[in-house]
């Protein structure tokens, strides 16, 4: 059946840009979604991309999808503290649900 | 106030004991969702609700049931629980009319079984 993967964590220190990666198997998915989830809290829509797009920047993000590799970024630019979260790669399947990755927790350094 | 309230937050039980999750929304979405988060694995869908009369199972329902007894309210149950349900639920939320889908989450409820 359809997955998405995602490395669980990500370390980078507080100004440099954070690069989060995500792969995924149904290549008929519409969207692509990056949510977020701050400790103790549910998740919320960070940003998605349409499937027929290649690049969405968003002022400090920027997703980047490979549809021929099936591959999915988020860009963090100037990462700060604030961005201590984990984030969530997920895709819509045919059925319009939604395959989720298991989550990157990113850590930031000071 | 929060757009998804889910009730209890924390909840600690004994194998065997039935348990109630409760969820509501001030959205007005007709769709609902249960998910359980586990370290590791991400959220995994337990059931689902695209109107009143509308249920449907997801990937791991086997062990429990819903209620939806309104458009605003979705209920998750457990009827006898057991230690491999401890874990994080979600209540979702959703419109039809979204053209991206997105997901409204409550805070979470978190459920311990010993």
């Amino acid at each position: 059946g359809e997955d998405v993967e995602q490395s669980l964590f990500l370390s980078v220190r507080e100004g440099d840009s954070s690069v989060i990666n995500c792969t995924y198997t149904d290549s008929s998915s519409t969207y692509l979604y990056w949510y977020k989830q701050e400790p103790g809290a549910g998740l919320q829509l960070l940003t998605y991309i349409f499937s027929n797009m290649d690049m969405k920047q968003d002022q400090r993000l920027t997703v980047l999808l490979n549809k021929k590799d099936k591959h999915l970024s988020l860009r963090i630019a100037d990462t700060q503290t604030g961005d201590s979260a984990i984030y969530f790669c997920a895709e819509e399947d045919s059925n319009y649900q939604l395959i989720w990755g298991a989550g990157t927790k990113l850590i930031i350094k000071p | 106030d929060a757009d998804v309230t889910q009730t209890p937050r924390n909840r600690i039980t004994k194998t065997g004991k039935r348990i109630m999750l409760e969820c509501s929304q001030t959205k007005g979405h007709d769709r609902m969702y249960w998910y359980r988060q586990d370290p590791g694995l991400g959220l995994r869908l337990i059931y689902y609700s695209f109107d009143v009369k509308d249920i449907n199972k997801g990937e791991i329902s086997d062990g429990y049931s819903v209620s939806r007894q309104a458009q605003a309210k979705f209920s998750l149950s457990l009827e006898s629980a057991i230690p491999n349900q401890t874990a994080l639920y979600f209540c979702a939320t959703s419109d039809s009319k979204s053209l991206t889908g997105e997901l409204f989450f409550g805070e979470g409820s978190r459920l311990t079984v010993l």
